[in-house]
């Protein structure tokens, strides 16, 4: 059963719009939340994440949102450019249970037309 | 450079013939995993290590094998590689903290592409 689900598969945006990407989860043992980006030919890389003591976290144009009566998390990318044209990755863990293991959902890829 | 690096990048082979492939980061993490990407199914966890000589299988071990006999080096071995084991694999590392106040991203080296044929 998959703990971590990204429903839309891919996601188009102009450039200088917002860009939501969506994450639900089912496990309420999950305390930390995470968003990587992933590129072509390339490893992921760690993008933003968020305790679930808070309900929002926000890095420059990046910002993410738990809505943890809903087991849900967004991430809100404003405004969004080319070169966020990508593959994001939700995942979750059990920090404080089982230490540095990452359940991830299956991914969006996001492409940001110019 | 702070990296995880992973060998071979590419790498095609038959059904049955044993194959290893390496792992190392220079960061001196504790936490080391593999995952494996394939369409449709995002990243699964194959095998994990918290620390030298100590590792547990994740979601998918089932025709995979690893070691960690130094703290940086983690390599996965195929022993009778088959063709479902065909995807992109990738490594990864990270510092272990102490519980959600102390998380510590995990870092992912460049992947490799296996096919089996």
């Amino acid at each position: 059963d998959q703990q971590v689900k990204q429903n839309s598969p891919s996601l188009s945006v102009q450039e200088g719009r917002i860009s939501i990407l969506n994450c639900d989860y089912t496990n309420s043992m999950f305390d930390y939340f995470l968003w990587y980006k992933k590129y072509p030919a390339e490893g992921p890389t760690f993008l933003i994440s968020i305790s679930s003591i808070k309900d929002k976290n926000e890095d420059g144009r990046f910002t993410v949102f738990l809505n943890k009566s809903a087991k849900h998390l967004s991430l809100h990318i404003v405004p969004s450019q080319p070169g966020d044209s990508a593959v994001y990755f939700c995942a979750a863990a059990n920090y404080g249970g089982s230490q540095g293991n990452l359940i991830f959902g299956k991914g969006t890829k996001l492409s940001v037309k110019p | 450079e702070a990296q995880v690096t992973q060998n071979p990048r590419y790498l095609i082979t038959v059904t049955g013939k044993k194959l290893t492939v390496t792992c190392s980061q220079n960061m001196n993490h504790e936490y080391m995993s593999w995952y494996r990407q394939d369409p449709g199914l995002g990243l699964r966890q194959i095998y994990y290590s918290m620390n030298v000589e100590a590792t547990d299988k994740g979601d998918v071990p089932e025709g995979y094998k690893v070691s960690r006999k130094e703290k940086r080096n983690f390599p996965l071995i195929l022993e009778s590689p088959s063709p479902n084991q065909t995807s992109l694999y990738f490594c990864a590392s990270s510092l272990l903290g102490a519980g959600v106040s102390s998380y510590n991203e995990q870092f992912f080296g460049p992947g490799t592409r296996l096919t089996v044929l």
